[in-house]
């Protein structure tokens, strides 16, 4: 099946600090990427929607200046968290969606997560 | 934009018994609808999907049923495990983008 791993799985920071969070798809080339975001007890809110090659999407009210999205290949999106504060401590997860030819483009493959403290 | 709900928050049944967590959908251009479980710390795994084309889809003791005209769809889960325990969450998509989670239900199966 289509996994998606995601580094580093937990990182500690002091605030002023910045954070690059890598999302690579293992076996499967993702034309799509998503960054969410998830704080305890709550849902996934989409943070931004990364294409391969070109400027990633920004959800409203996500600052793109300080979530840094690059995507630079079909297997490799990076979030960096940029002047992290206390504020930005949150559970992140990347998803992907396979490019599978014949087959489904919707399906979409969730990272293990990335805990983030901000202290 | 779209906005999903989820229902009920909370659920507890005993082994055993059914399970049945409903969402509704706002955007009727929305045609993708997965499923996801989630246990504590892990990551959203991917349980059952279904699309705007097929009013029902089962997978073993999992099945989503969808009602386009209502825009609500429905994940039924029978003879539930311990296992089964955890954070449901659905979402809605239009051809794989703009993802829009519920806000999950937190199950729980007494043994």
């Amino acid at each position: 099946g289509a996994v998606v791993s995601q580094h580093p799985s937990w990182v500690i920071c002091k605030s002023g600090t910045s954070v690059k969070i890598e999302c690579r798809s293992l076996d499967f080339q993702a034309t799509t990427m998503f960054w969410y975001r998830q704080f305890p007890k709550q849902s996934l809110m989409l943070m931004a929607t990364s294409n391969e090659g070109s400027k990633a999407t920004y959800e409203q009210g996500v600052e793109k200046d300080k979530f840094l999205i690059n995507h630079a290949s079909l297997t490799l999106s990076t979030l960096t968290v940029t002047s992290a504060h206390p504020e930005d401590s949150s559970f992140y997860i990347c998803s992907a969606i396979a490019r599978m030819g014949g087959g489904s483009t919707d399906t979409q493959y969730f990272g293990p997560g990335t805990r983030l403290t901000v202290l | 934009g779209e906005n999903v709900e989820q229902h009920p928050s909370t659920l507890s049944v005993q082994e055993g018994d059914s399970a049945v967590i409903k969402c509704t959908y706002s955007d009727s251009a929305s045609n993708y609808f997965p499923w996801y479980k989630q246990e504590l710390g892990k990551r959203p795994q991917l349980i059952i999907d279904i699309r705007s084309n097929v009013g029902e889809k089962k997978d073993q003791r999992i099945a989503v049923t969808l009602n386009k005209t209502a825009k609500h769809f429905s994940l039924h889960i029978t003879e539930t495990q311990p296992e089964d325990s955890a954070v449901y969450f659905c979402a809605a998509s239009i051809y794989g983008q703009n993802f829009v989670f519920g806000p999950g239900t937190r199950l729980s199966v007494l043994p």
